[in-house]
């Protein structure tokens, strides 16, 4: 069974730094492009970030752009968002997403990770 | 704010058909290919269509996806009280190397 299973979701200040694991399994993970896509309270669907399956290629909304990497470690089946410099309005659900393959579409998701920042 | 344009609600009885519409441009959906999301409240969301008009295995024929030019539209078919839950388009917009997501319709079973 393909699963992904986020973690590292807190409550934390403004302007502190965080990093989101997600932990892939049930599929050869060195495959897959992977995203990052959040969800703020009352909001829609907001995409984060993707990273090609080398880690060699990967892209950023505006919004978080400078601000958060995306990374991931092949060899542990892993994927990471270092998040930086956070904001009031990165508050959000955090959902770890496999990509289909071939043109670009979120074919398994995870259950998400909540990241609150306040003061 | 999106570049993609939803309507923000769609209602319609059971066994009812309800078709979303997902406006966007040329440097989305008028080169891209387009995905169709559901969430439920508390749910993770679900790829219902994705390539304009492919369905993953699981997924019924009563959803369907179409696309012209610079829309896409979700179609529903047999409504459900199951289908209650929020849908969203998305597609790769190649002017901001980005992935986006529509603005999100809510469908409700009446």
């Amino acid at each position: 069974e393909v699963q992904l299973v986020e973690s590292g979701g807190v409550v934390i200040q403004p302007g502190g730094s965080l990093r989101l694991s997600c932990a892939a399994s049930g599929f050869t993970f060195d495959d897959y492009t992977m995203h990052w896509v959040r969800q703020a309270p009352g909001k829609g669907l907001e995409w984060v970030s993707l990273i090609r399956w080398d880690g060699g290629t990967t892209y950023y909304a505006d919004s978080v752009k400078g601000r958060f990497t995306i990374s991931r470690d092949n060899s542990k089946n892993s994927l990471y968002l270092q998040m930086n410099s956070l904001r009031t309005e990165d508050t959000a659900f955090y959902y770890c997403v496999k990509d289909g393959g071939g043109y670009y579409h979120m074919d398994v998701w995870g259950q998400g990770t909540t990241v609150i920042v306040s003061s | 704010q999106s570049v993609l344009t939803q309507p923000p609600s769609v209602s319609a009885a059971p066994g009812q058909k309800v078709t979303i519409s997902c406006s966007g441009s040329s440097s989305n959906i008028g080169n891209n290919y387009v995905s169709w999301y559901q969430h439920l409240p508390g749910t993770a969301p679900k790829l219902l269509i994705y390539d304009n008009n492919k369905r993953p295995s699981g997924i019924p024929d009563r959803f369907s996806g179409s696309k012209s030019g610079t829309s896409a539209t979700l179609g529903i078919t047999g409504l459900q009280t199951g289908d209650e839950a929020d849908y969203c388009c998305g597609t790769w917009d190649s002017s901001l190397s980005a992935y986006v997501f529509g603005t999100g319709t809510k469908v409700t079973v009446l």
